[in-house]
């Protein structure tokens, strides 16, 4: 069974500081995804990760991947009022064949509040 | 271009009753997918259908719970003999085969 594990699933920071969010997965995936919640509202993609080392970054956000560690890092740069919402990792449950699209496992969220 | 819509966006029921959510995916999109998300929790997966085919319906909770897509674009996802357990939000996403699932703004359905 596929399991997604964020962490922190909380996290309180100022604006203009950085931090990291973890997401690890438990078994091999060819696609990791970010997705954005805001309260009320759906999901909002962020980042599509397809390959080991994988690298893609948009505005302050920037998301990586490492398929051997199996793990994915979202890292926030100069935080700002605005990013303030709830990150969701999800990896895809199809096999590494590409074969096919299939549904997403998520992790729990982390829920970000950026304080000025 | 329009995104997956879904109605209704929101759901009153009583213990017992039947209920039908619909999803209208984003036009051409193969795949569409249907998540229930608890409160503070993320979605987690129901069923998928690649065209008109259910594909895989492994995260239905119980056999109370049905969809369909049979001419392969809108979607209903049906509820029966709805339980408290039930209240959750239902999200619907489509995607090319295979990419990016876009999702929906979601039915908020409440059983009392």
């Amino acid at each position: 069974e596929l399991k997604v594990e964020q962490n922190p699933l909380f996290l309180s920071m100022q604006e203009g500081k950085n931090y990291t969010i973890y997401c690890n997965y438990s078994t091999t995936s060819d696609r990791l995804y970010w997705y954005r919640q805001d309260p009320g509202k759906s999901l909002e993609s962020l980042f599509v990760l397809l390959s080991n080392g994988a690298v893609k970054q948009e505005g302050r956000l920037m998301a990586s991947l490492d398929t051997k560690a199996r793990l994915s890092t979202l890292h926030i740069t100069a935080a700002v009022h605005d990013l303030s919402a709830t990150y969701f990792c999800a990896v895809d449950m199809s096999s590494g064949s590409g074969g096919g699209a299939d549904g997403l496992t998520f992790g729990k969220g982390t829920h970000l509040i950026i304080q000025p | 271009g329009a995104g997956v819509s879904q109605s209704p966006r929101y759901k009153v029921a009583k213990r017992g009753q039947d209920v039908a959510l619909r999803c209208d995916p984003i036009s051409g999109h193969v795949s569409l997918f249907w998540y229930q998300q608890a409160l503070g929790q993320g979605p987690e997966f129901l069923t998928y259908f690649q065209n008109e085919a259910q594909l895989d319906k492994s995260g239905l909770p119980s056999d109370r719970f049905f969809a369909e897509r049979p001419e392969g674009s809108v979607s209903t996802l049906k509820i029966q003999r709805t339980q408290q357990e039930d209240s959750a939000v239902y999200l619907c996403a489509s995607s090319d085969l295979p990419g990016t699932q876009y999702f929906g703004p979601g039915t908020r359905l409440l059983v009392l």
